[in-house]
């Protein structure tokens, strides 16, 4: 059973592009949670999401982002016009229910 | 007063030390909780869910007190490969998930 997959797990963009990250929960895993960890600092948990459905978005920040995990395929992490305090590991978790949490190796974000 | 707090740390400790660390949470409605530990630029892993009997596994036990609202994290014997930092992470509700900000640890040979 493959783990959580993530990528890219390096992804340099310039200010205003935008940024995609994947992630591939577990196989099984219907929860997914996205967290952001700027450098020298905790995990920020941003969103949490079902299949087809956002289930908690308080963490992320009211523009620019956006979170989808759609019925088939990979969840996205959708970053609009990026800017350098964008540039962070971002994390993507699985879990089968609300227990145990399965990271991914992240991606780590640059803005150039 | 943040809803997951650690001691700040960092822990600069002796090999074959032991180690403790606090967290304390704010809502008393919290259901599950967790200790992960996080390698330098990798992604955090699972060292061990906390029960409110208590547990244990090799070197490591977890406490867990409701009434105080906090649980403990005690390392044994420490070993170099014990450097990490570690989170404490508390559950309420089906989909709230917080992290603590983590203590960092170094063991010194």
């Amino acid at each position: 059973n493959a783990g959580v997959m993530q990528n890219p797990r390096h992804l340099v963009r310039r200010r205003g592009q935008e940024a995609r990250l994947r992630c591939s929960p577990m196989k099984g895993h219907s929860h997914v949670y996205w967290y952001r960890q700027l450098p020298e600092e905790g995990l920020k948990f941003m969103v949490y999401l079902q299949k087809e459905n956002i289930i908690d978005e308080s963490g992320m920040p009211k523009e620019r982002f956006s979170a989808e995990f759609p019925k088939e395929g990979p969840s996205i992490l959708r970053i609009q016009q990026v800017v350098r305090g964008d540039s962070a590991a971002y994390f993507c978790a699985s879990s089968p229910d609300e227990g145990e949490q399965f990271f991914g190796p992240g991606t780590r974000l640059t803005v150039l | 007063r943040k809803e997951v707090e650690q001691d700040p740390g960092p822990f600069n400790v002796p090999e074959g030390a032991t180690v403790a660390f606090n967290c304390t949470y704010s809502n008393s409605a919290s259901q599950s909780f967790f200790w992960y530990r996080q390698d330098c630029r990798k992604e955090p892993k699972l060292l061990m869910s906390v029960y409110s009997s208590g547990n244990e596994d090799g070197r490591f036990t977890a406490q867990l007190n409701r009434a105080s609202q906090y649980i403990s994290l005690l390392i044994r014997d420490s070993k170099l490969s014990d450097s990490a930092t570690y989170l404490c992470v508390v559950t309420f509700s089906y989909d709230k998930v917080i992290f603590g900000p983590g203590t960092s640890l170094s063991v010194i040979p």
